[in-house]
């Protein structure tokens, strides 16, 4: 499985976008990238996931570089409930099933 | 979304005991659940791979005979911790994949402490 590179902190103002970058440069082209949040004391909770094209749903939007090198997580109006650990992970859940999780991005949603 | 349960949320328990842990999906059937273990401000780190009718693939390093893992049916597996030792205290998180998805879907993690 590709691993990803996240910066290990940072800030959002509270009601401004928060993104979130992820660098994955050695995606192979099968593999997903998958963005999961974790809550202090929580097990992690799904985001979004995506293969080639950008998505978005109700939680967030997903962009992902035509390389498929890097992406972005966008949380479009960050609340203090958004202040979680956000982990990128690169994988192909339905062959092995199983993602492996790097150190993620603690995000801080300040007031 | 689809819900994993996980029970119990919270275990204390004396050294040399053994705890059992039970992951159920509640609205969708998973031939295929995961466990992982979480230290206090580590990421998680991936223990075994749980089949439905079949042996448990196990990461390296893992201890099988340690970390006992039952999928006996479509909505269940079963973490047993043998014989716990105050190093076995650690939060614990399964997780399941619909079937035919790319979702994995996580429990809510269950905090053993071992005194």
């Amino acid at each position: 499985d590709a691993k990803t590179t996240q910066p290990p902190s940072m800030d959002c103002a509270e009601g401004r976008a928060a993104n979130l970058p992820c660098n994955h440069s050695t995606i192979s082209g099968n593999e997903y990238v998958y963005w999961y949040r974790q809550i202090h004391s929580q097990g992690p909770q799904y985001i979004i996931h995506g293969l080639k094209n950008n998505e978005t749903n109700e939680m967030a939007s997903l962009i992902i570089t035509e390389d498929r090198k890097s992406s972005t997580l966008i949380l479009p109006h960050a609340t203090l409930r958004d202040t979680a650990v956000y982990y990128c992970i690169v994988g192909r859940s339905s062959n092995t099933g199983k993602l492996i999780f790097g150190q993620g991005t603690t995000l801080q949603v300040k007031p | 979304g689809a819900v994993v349960s996980q029970h119990p949320s919270r275990v204390i328990c004396k050294s040399g005991t053994s705890v059992k842990i039970e992951c159920r999906s509640l609205d969708f059937q998973a031939t295929t659940m995961f466990w992982y273990r979480q230290f206090p401000k580590q990421s998680l780190m991936l223990m075994a791979t749980s089949n439905e009718g079949s042996k448990a693939t196990y990461e390296q390093g893992v201890e099988k005979d340690k970390f006992l893992i039952n999928h006996a049916s479509l909505t269940l597996s079963t973490l047993t911790v043998t014989s716990a030792h105050p190093e076995d205290s650690s939060f614990y998180i399964c997780s399941a994949r619909i079937q035919f998805t790319e979702k994995l879907f996580f429990g809510s993690g269950t905090q053993l402490s071992v005194l």
